[in-house]
C-alpha cells in the first residue's frame, strides 16, 4: 500500500522562528489535507490542498501532486503552534485515507 | 467544522466485554470514518461508511464491526474487547467538499 513519510519527526523551535514540514507519498493521492493535533488531542483542519498553494495567516501549504509531496510552512511560530502535525491523503477512488505518523512540534517561549 | 460528537468520551472496561462507541453528526455528510490513534502509528482507518447501511473495512478492521442505520449515526462495536484495543478512537465525516472533519475522540482503556 501507499506509504506516507513526514519529516522531521520532531522539531523544537524558539518562538518567532519559521519552519517547514514535509509530507511525501509513495504514490499518487487525492484530497490531501494537513491537520494540527493540539496538546488536548483535538484534530484541527489546517488545509485541504490537493494541489497548489494556500495561505491562512502565518501558515501556508504547497502541494506538488505530480511529485507526490506537500509542504507546510509555519512562520513566526507561537507557543500555541505546539502539537503534532499530520498530513493525510486518499489513494484515488478508495475513500480510505492514509495518515503520516506526524511531526511533533514544540515551540519554546 | 462539522458538528460531530462522540460518546462516551472516556471508557474503562474489562477484557472480554462488548463495547459500543457512537459517532453522531449534524451536517448530513455522506461519508463517515472510524480511526484509532496509537503512539508511533498516527491514525489508522478501522472502518468507513459511504451511506446508510453501506460500510467497508479499513486497514485495521479485525475485532471491530460497524453499523450505520441513519445518516447521522455511525457505531463502532468491539464484540469482545482486548487489551490491544486500548486506544483513542476518532470519528470523522466527509461531505461534498472532500474535506474530512474530526470528532473530539474517545479514550478507551481495556483492562
Amino acid at each position: 500500500g501507499i506509504q506516507v513519510e513526514q519529516s522531521p519527526p520532531d522539531l523544537i523551535l524558539q518562538e518567532g522562528a519559521n519552519s517547514t514540514l514535509r509530507c511525501n507519498f509513495s504514490d499518487s493521492v487525492n484530497n490531501l489535507q494537513w491537520f494540527h493535533q493540539n496538546p488536548w488531542g483535538q484534530l484541527i483542519n489546517l488545509f485541504y490542498i490537493p494541489s497548489g498553494t494556500k495561505q491562512n495567516g502565518r501558515l501556508s501549504a504547497t502541494t506538488v501532486a505530480t511529485e507526490r509531496y506537500s509542504l507546510l510552512y509555519i512562520s513566526s511560530s507561537q507557543t500555541t503552534d505546539s502539537g503534532v502535525y499530520f498530513c493525510a491523503g486518499e489513494p484515488s477512488g478508495t475513500y480510505k485515507y492514509i495518515f503520516g505518523t506526524g511531526t511533533r512540534l514544540k515551540v519554546l517561549a | 467544522d462539522a458538528g460531530i460528537t462522540q460518546s462516551p468520551r472516556h471508557k474503562v472496561t474489562e477484557t472480554g466485554t462488548p463495547v459500543t462507541l457512537r459517532c453522531h453528526q449534524t451536517e448530513n455528510h455522506r461519508y463517515m470514518y472510524w480511526y484509532r490513534q496509537d503512539p508511533g502509528h498516527g491514525l489508522r482507518l478501522i472502518h468507513y461508511s459511504y451511506g446508510v447501511k453501506d460500510t467497508d473495512k479499513g486497514e485495521v478492521s479485525d475485532g471491530y464491526s460497524v453499523s450505520r442505520s441513519k445518516t447521522e449515526d455511525f457505531l463502532l462495536t468491539l464484540e469482545s474487547a482486548t487489551s490491544s484495543q486500548t486506544s483513542v478512537y476518532f470519528c470523522a465525516t466527509q461531505g461534498g467538499g472532500n474535506e474530512q472533519f474530526f470528532g473530539p475522540g474517545t479514550r478507551l482503556t481495556v483492562l
